[in-house]
């Protein structure tokens, strides 16, 4: 199946600072990338996504890159805020498994 | 619109055990997966359901079933409970079986002692 890392594993940034997450893959047939935000006790949330045919997209605050040749995507998160603490999981979906699968997460902590 | 609904909330069981978790996908999606989240992972992807019939299917053992209703709604079955069951149970629906968006539900805390 997909092999999937995330980096790093755990973050800590200072409020107003810049974060970012990188996410690789080891299918070359994935072709949707979604990042998802789970805070403590909470349901995994979808907060962005991005196609293979497509090599950024922005979202206010929220932006995702790829590099389909290199095999990775990263979530960047411009001036954080504390309400984005929160563990951050990337999830490629193989074509080959039909599946999404997910990372180990990163654990984002932002401080005021 | 209501979203993504699962119950129970927590479920205490004993060892030998059997478990039914139910999921209700979001209105207008037909499709549902489940995921196992144990303390400190990411989601691990148990089966996915459409049109009642299971479509994929992760690496787990058969000890796990589930069922899909004509409503679209879901049930996951566990016999056998070990402890290593422990863990979040989610399911997550979309509308079609592929690469679509996916909306999870609040999860069910399942403990096996």
């Amino acid at each position: 199946g997909e092999n999937v890392e995330q980096h790093p594993s755990t973050l800590s940034v200072q409020e107003g600072d810049s974060a970012v997450i990188k996410c690789t893959y080891s299918d070359s047939a994935s072709n949707y990338f979604p990042w998802y935000k789970q805070e403590l006790g909470k349901r995994p949330q979808l907060i962005i996504d991005i196609r293979s045919n497509v090599g950024e997209k922005k979202d206010q605050r929220i932006a995702v890159t790829l590099n389909k040749t290199a095999k990775h995507f990263s979530l960047h998160i411009t001036e954080t805020q504390p309400e984005d603490s929160a563990v951050y999981f990337c999830a490629p979906h193989s074509n080959t498994g039909n599946q999404f699968y997910f990372g180990t997460g990163t654990s984002l902590t932002v401080i005021p | 619109d209501a979203g993504v609904t699962q119950s129970p909330t927590h479920l205490i069981k004993t060892r030998g055990q059997q478990v039914t978790l139910r999921c209700s996908p979001k209105s207008g999606h037909d499709t549902v997966s489940w995921y196992q989240q144990a303390l400190g992972q990411g989601p691990q992807f148990i089966f996915q359901y459409y049109e009642e019939e299971e479509r994929q299917r992760g690496n787990f053992p058969d000890r796990f079933s589930g069922h899909q209703f004509p409503n679209y709604s879901s049930e996951l079955n566990v016999n056998a409970l070990l402890l290593g069951d422990s863990a979040l149970y989610l399911c997550a629906s979309s509308f079609g079986t592929g690469p679509y968006e996916q909306y999870f539900g609040p999860g069910t805390r399942l403990t096996v002692t």
